[in-house]
């Protein structure tokens, strides 16, 4: 029984360039949130998403971050033309309706040279 | 803007000691959750209080809450090597779905 996997665990780019992280939610599970989080802080909150809904997307910044859960595949978050202070670890969490538990994925950590 | 501030940001304790981190939010909630974190990994739920409670247990967890001061307090009793940590609080708010995360104690237990 697999937990939340996340991939790549690690990830680098170059300035300019496109990130795209992926996220499988634990079986069953269809509710995906992501946050982000900087060295020696908590995490933010970004984006809430049912099965080809977006629900709440008040964390992500308006320009260069989209996410997306498709019917069929993991939870994709995209970040284009990324910059250094992009440079984060992502956390991808998911719940079967609410939020009264979720289970997080190991991150993946995103390195923007 | 963040709902939790933990006290204190960081703490060292002797291996068998009680630790003890604290939590204050500012708006009402639905319940708050107590994750836990180690180094490089993702997080990893522990206890959940609703609001209507005032304490609850786990193995060696304690958690309270007094919604009346907007705070929680986590108790960890008879401290091992493994629970060195971060440890982070989390809000539910009503009709907000989604938890928002305070910055984390880090605790570490010194063998």
């Amino acid at each position: 029984n697999a937990g939340v996997m996340q991939n790549p665990r690690h990830l680098v780019r170059r300035r300019g360039q496109e990130a795209r992280l992926r996220c499988s939610p634990m079986k069953g599970h269809s509710h995906v949130y992501w946050y982000r989080q900087l060295p020696e802080e908590g995490l933010k909150f970004m984006v809430y998403l049912q099965k080809e809904n977006i629900i709440d997307e008040s964390g992500m910044p308006k320009e260069r971050f989209s996410a997306e859960f498709p019917k069929e595949g993991p939870s994709i978050l995209r970040i284009q033309q990324v910059v250094r202070g992009d440079s984060a670890a992502y956390f991808c969490a998911s719940s079967r309706g609410g939020t009264e538990k979720l289970f997080f994925g190991s991150g993946t950590q995103l390195s923007v040279l | 803007s963040q709902q939790g501030e933990e006290d204190p940001q960081a703490l060292s304790i002797q291996e068998g000691e009680n630790a003890t981190m604290n939590c204050s939010y500012k708006t009402s909630i639905n319940n708050l959750q107590w994750y836990r974190q180690n180094s490089g990994r993702g997080l990893v739920h522990l206890i959940l209080i609703r609001s209507n409670e005032r304490e609850k247990h786990s193995g060696r967890l304690r958690v309270t809450l007094d919604t009346s001061k907007k705070s929680s307090s986590l108790l960890i009793t008879a401290s091992r090597a493994a629970d060195t940590a971060s440890y982070f609080c989390a809000t539910a708010n009503f009709g907000n779905e989604k938890l928002t995360f305070g910055t984390g104690t880090r605790l570490t237990i010194i063998p």
